[in-house]
């Protein structure tokens, strides 16, 4: 099972940042945050994963809590092309299977 | 940027016919993977191998599944005698035995299963 919580559905203005919120309480020391999101009915496309310091690449921010218990990614200027499924999924660097739960889906509004 | 490919996009198929589903992984890659979608439904994994071996596979992948690398760019899943409830998006995915940087999963677009 999924060891992350996230809010089923959200809505995002096109333009502005897109903060994904999940939380994972249950993380354990070795284990990662990835995010990957699904745009309608095609593969699972990653997006970025980070341990326990912040992280940003050409297509989000992730931001880890100190705890570790919750993250957020972050889209910064979010574009009607963002419109997906974003899963935050747990997973420990060798894990071979990735589980995935059911996702936000966000909406950008014009 | 290398991308991972599968063929054919959509297959139709009658109950009970065998069906090949094939998947070229990002050259370099090592781990291949099969998943599934059932329309509606969360992504499952079905299968990982590495080395010309099953390294895991979950309750789904039963006696009618089977995997193979026949040469050295496919990776196909093989679906014995299909059933209605087989059908789904199959989606392939790679990943290259690295560095933890690089020790993601690529999936490709899919295949769309319709079983009749």
């Amino acid at each position: 099972d999924a060891k992350t919580t996230q809010p089923p559905s959200m809505d995002c203005a096109e333009g502005r940042a897109a903060n994904l919120p999940c939380n994972h309480s249950t993380i354990s020391g070795n284990e990662y945050v990835y995010w990957y999101r699904q745009i309608h009915s095609q593969g699972p496309q990653y997006i970025i994963h980070g341990l326990k310091n912040n992280e940003t690449n050409e297509m989000a921010s992730l931001i880890i809590t100190e705890d570790r218990k919750s993250s957020t990614l972050i889209l910064p200027h979010a574009t009607l092309r963002d419109t997906a499924v974003y899963y935050c999924i747990v997973r420990a660097n060798r894990d071979d299977k990735i589980i995935f739960g059911k996702g936000t889906r966000l909406h950008i509004l014009p | 940027e290398p991308e991972v490919t599968q063929t054919p996009s959509h297959q139709v198929t009658q109950m009970g016919q065998e069906v090949i589903l094939r998947c070229v992984p990002i050259s370099n890659h090592l781990y291949f993977y099969w998943y599934r979608q059932i329309l509606g439904q969360k992504v499952e994994f079905l299968v990982s191998f590495y080395n010309n071996e099953i390294s895991e596979k979950s309750e789904i992948f039963d006696d009618q599944f089977s995997v193979e690398r026949p040469d050295g760019s496919n990776f196909t899943l093989k679906i014995r005698s299909t059933k209605l409830e087989d059908s789904a998006m199959y989606f392939c995915a790679s990943r290259r035995l690295a560095g933890f940087g690089t020790d993601t999963q690529y999936f490709g677009p899919g295949t769309r299963l319709t079983v009749l």
